[in-house]
């Protein structure tokens, strides 16, 4: 079983849907990242969480930790919000992060 | 904003064949990191760096792979032996001193063994 878990592993929406992303983990964690990843590769760091929620822009992420639960909410979506969305964990013990498999948005116009 | 910056963005290279994969961290960073993420599959952990040593590495990071800060300013990987399986995009990612801050990465070097 993975550490973390991401759901969907794909999701297609129309432009301006309310989108959601789920992320579950095994571990005990002192920080949870929801990142970004283009076509091209790169990655780019969108939150980090320990607690409550996080809001910037039209994206949200909460997280719950006695549940072990992120979520990544995208409002009024767009097509350039399509990417691989990767929810990523930091252990308690060290500062490796260990990541889900991802969640591939397409967002249609 | 600064930025983690990574050359070169692709490397082919013969399988046998020592590469070397660079790094800039942003010029504060205390701690740096490579992970790597082959085609299709999710990001993987290498190794951790601080204070001019490796401060954790998972079970990737075998006797093939070795990292070194040359000159305070680059962090470099270096695979001595490469092998068809090291073809990966390979990022460098860097963070401040404090226990909670945010990883920054660079945009990756797609290395490809032929």
């Amino acid at each position: 079983k993975n550490e973390v878990e991401q759901s969907p592993q794909n999701l297609t929406a129309q432009e301006g849907e309310f989108i959601t992303i789920n992320c579950s983990y095994s571990v005990g964690i002192s920080a949870l990242h929801w990142l970004q990843q283009h076509p091209g590769g790169g990655i780019v760091s969108l939150f980090m969480l320990s607690s409550g929620k996080k809001k910037h822009g039209r994206l949200i992420a909460t997280i719950n930790i006695q549940e072990k639960h992120s979520s990544l909410h995208i409002t009024a979506s767009h097509p350039r919000d399509s990417a691989v969305y990767i929810c990523a964990v930091k252990e308690t013990s060290g500062s490796r992060l260990t990541f889900g498999e991802g969640t591939q948005l397409t967002v249609n116009p | 904003e600064p930025e983690v910056t990574q050359t070169p963005s692709h490397q082919v290279t013969q399988m046998g064949q020592e590469v070397i994969l660079r790094c800039v961290p942003i010029s504060n960073h205390l701690y740096f990191y490579w992970y790597r993420q082959i085609l299709g599959q999710k990001v993987e952990f290498l190794v951790s760096f601080y204070n001019n040593e490796i401060s954790e590495k998972s079970e990737i990071f075998d006797d093939q792979f070795s990292v070194e800060r040359p000159d305070g300013s680059n962090f470099t990987l270096k695979i001595r032996s490469t092998k068809l399986e090291d073809s990966a995009m390979y990022f460098c990612a860097s963070r401040n001193r404090g226990g909670n801050q945010p990883q920054h990465f660079g945009d990756g070097t797609r290395l490809s063994i032929l």
